[in-house]
């Protein structure tokens, strides 16, 4: 049972670049959220998903994009990076969006943009 | 303005003792609080949770405090061990928010043997 898996763990863009994160869960969670974390700092949430085919912003989805066409997959898209968006991404999923349902995190990718 | 807050960026206990962590939060509509813990290099992971309808909940060496009407919580962690040493993150939700936790700015701690 892999979990929240993540790739790349490490990218390094140009300013301007697009890429995507890819995230995919084996845990047939209903759930599944997009989180940054900053240096010193907590986690914020850029987007989320109630279930397949339903996205929603966070604290924080300006230059950010994503879509949910399987339960199992997430990928969060940088249209056109920028030096703030340097940081680490956590991807996380839960059985529900029940409060009673914690989430299961990825181990992160490490993004740098120049 | 941050609605979930650890005011301590870090906390240096002694094997054996007690490790105290706190959380004050400010929206009172959270209503659901979890502490995760984070090894370097990989993703938080769920430790312990407490529903506003409690006041206590404990598992293990690990046990949360809630105090609702001065909005803080902590957790406790008895004997601290090495192994605990980490960075820990309080995380808060609301009954209308079911689907988004925010999250305080953690706080490391280390635990010398």
């Amino acid at each position: 049972n892999a979990g929240v898996t993540q790739t790349p763990k490490f990218q390094v863009l140009k300013t301007g670049q697009s890429m995507t994160l890819q995230c995919a869960q084996d845990m047939n969670h209903e759930y599944m959220s997009w989180y940054r974390q900053d240096p010193g700092m907590g986690l914020r949430l850029i987007h989320y998903s109630v279930g397949a085919g339903i996205t929603d912003q966070g604290e924080v989805p300006n230059g950010y994009n994503v879509s949910r066409s399987t339960t199992e997959d997430f990928p969060l898209r940088l249209l056109s990076a920028a030096p703030s968006q340097t940081s680490v991404y956590f991807c996380a999923s839960s059985y529900s969006t029940g409060r009673g349902s914690p989430l299961h995190f990825g181990n992160g990718t490490r993004l740098t943009v120049t | 303005d941050q609605q979930v807050k650890q005011n301590s960026p870090s906390l240096s206990v002694q094997e054996g003792r007690i490790s105290i962590l706190n959380c004050d939060y400010t929206n009172s509509m959270f209503d659901y609080f979890l502490w995760y813990k984070k090894y370097p290099a990989e993703g938080p992971t769920f430790l312990i949770s407490i529903s506003s309808i409690k006041d206590k909940n404990e598992d293990g060496r690990f046990t949360v405090f809630l105090n609702k009407s001065a909005k803080h919580l902590s957790l406790h962690i008895v004997p601290s061990q090495p192994g605990d040493s980490a960075v820990y993150f309080c995380a808060a939700s609301a009954r209308t928010n079911a689907g988004k936790s925010t999250f305080g700015d953690g706080t490391t701690l280390t635990v010398k043997p």
